[in-house]
């Protein structure tokens, strides 16, 4: 089963860059990694996926060693808005019946100081 | 905005009413979600609909009664509820069931009295 791991929580302050990296040693050749943001009492957003090397969009970066057993989302210049719990995301094999879901894990909270 | 609306946003019931959560999506997607989130815990995926088949029943107790009439809409019938399902129930689509994307309503906070 593919499963992450990452730090439970993080502190920041406005204007520095942000890195929470995720552990999913068992990912599996067609796995993606995703990683989705939440902030309280709402749904989790999703922000970047990749599957090697390195993504970026208008919100972050994604950076994937070759091994893939790690991956890192960066947030360039956070500001207190960035403030929410962060997940980090791998297909995962539902016991049951065999299909593929993902499974989301207790997350990172990322706390932006001013 | 995600394309994914649920209603009520909010609701609080007594343990021995019955009400109905609902949720639409403006994607076009094939697949629609039940979660549970209770206060610190990750998401609980509840149940997984495809094309108005459910596929998946993670252990659900049977006060919880989905329905799916088509692939734009799910429902999530309560009744008999305990306090300890008072939660924040999200509604969330993806294209195919197993996409790794999927898109999330705002939720419902239920309180359950």
């Amino acid at each position: 089963l593919a499963k992450t791991t990452q730090p439970i929580s993080m502190d920041s302050y406005e204007g520095q860059e942000v890195n929470i990296t995720c552990s999913h040693n068992n990912i599996a050749t067609n796995d993606y990694i995703t990683w989705y943001q939440q902030f309280p009492s709402q749904g989790p957003r999703f922000i970047i996926q990749g599957y090697k090397t390195k993504v970026t969009n208008e919100v972050a970066s994604l950076f994937i060693p070759a091994d893939r057993k790690s991956s890192t989302l960066s947030l360039p210049r956070v500001s207190l808005s960035d403030t929410a719990v962060y997940y980090c995301l791998v297909g995962d094999m539902e016991k049951n019946t065999g299909r593929r879901a993902l499974t989301f894990g207790s997350g990172t909270r990322l706390q932006v100081q001013p | 905005e995600t394309g994914v609306t649920q209603t009520p946003r909010h609701l609080v019931m007594g343990m021995t009413n019955k009400k109905s959560l609902k949720c639409e999506q403006h994607l076009g997607h094939n697949a629609m979600y039940w979660y549970k989130q209770s206060a610190k815990k990750p998401l609980e995926l509840m149940f997984v609909y495809s094309l108005e088949e459910r596929v998946e029943n993670n252990s659900v107790p049977s006060r919880f009664s989905p329905e799916c009439p088509n692939s734009s809409h799910l429902f999530l019938h309560l009744h008999t509820l305990q306090p300890e399902d008072s939660a924040l129930y999200l509604c969330a689509s993806s294209l195919e069931v197993e996409a790794d994307t999927q898109y999330f309503g705002p939720g419902t906070r239920l309180t359950v009295l």
